[in-house]
């Protein structure tokens, strides 16, 4: 089983719709999770941290469900820009502090 | 410099032939990832640096590839032999903490 899971998509949505994406984790002990984007032909870039008691920022809303080891983001009222691949990456955690980086969702929004 | 600088940008090489693409991380991050990217795929982890531990090597495709990181700082990422398989492009990422940082990547071409 990977470390990270990430369902690859691609997800298309309309314009000003709302999406989600799930991301699960294996080991238990992770103790710092985030998502990236990627746009097309470009390096990830830090999109957002993912708190315990969940965070928003703007149009996105990161979650965390530690007993089922998962995490997630919503997207309100997409926008055409949001088009990317978003990659959950977590943190296991002890002396190594490794980022383990999930293969990434593609989300296309459309007119 | 201010971010995480690969070279060559671009590299085109013939079947057979041993290349090197370096890293130059940002100034005091501890750690230093590779991974390759593949056209339409996701991240594939390679190798992992972390201070002056051993390196996490678990993720190295085959005896083809091997990497170094000197002084805690420069990597350089070489696989010999290539062969067209290899064609993808390479991103080096480097953190202080939990939070990574990518260059802008190698597109390595082997013809």
């Amino acid at each position: 089983r990977k470390e990270v899971e990430q369902d690859p998509g691609p997800f298309n949505v309309p314009e000003g719709a709302t999406v989600a994406f799930n991301c699960t984790y294996s080991n238990s002990a992770s103790q710092s999770f985030f998502w990236y984007r990627q746009d097309c032909r470009k390096e990830p870039k830090l999109l957002m941290s993912v708190y315990s008691s969940g965070n928003e920022d703007g149009r996105f809303t990161a979650q965390l469900n530690r007993a089922s080891q998962y995490i997630s983001l919503l997207i309100r009222d997409s926008k055409l820009s949001d088009s990317a691949t978003y990659l959950c990456v977590v943190n296991r955690g002890g002396g190594g502090n490794k980022l383990t980086f999930g293969t990434g969702t593609q989300l296309k929004v459309e007119l | 410099g201010a971010g995480v600088s690969q070279s060559p940008s671009n590299k085109v090489t013939e079947k057979g032939k041993d290349v090197e693409l370096r890293c130059d991380p940002i100034s005091g991050h501890t750690a230093l990832y590779w991974y390759r990217q593949s056209l339409g795929q996701g991240l594939e982890f390679l190798i992992y640096f972390q201070g002056n531990s051993a390196p996490d090597k678990s993720g190295l495709p085959s005896d083809r590839f091997s990497a170094e990181r000197t002084g805690g700082s420069v990597s350089t990422l070489t696989i010999q032999r290539t062969q067209q398989e290899d064609s993808a492009v390479y991103l080096c990422a480097s953190s202080i903490g939990r939070v990574a940082f990518f260059g802008q990547g190698t597109r390595l071409t082997v013809v």
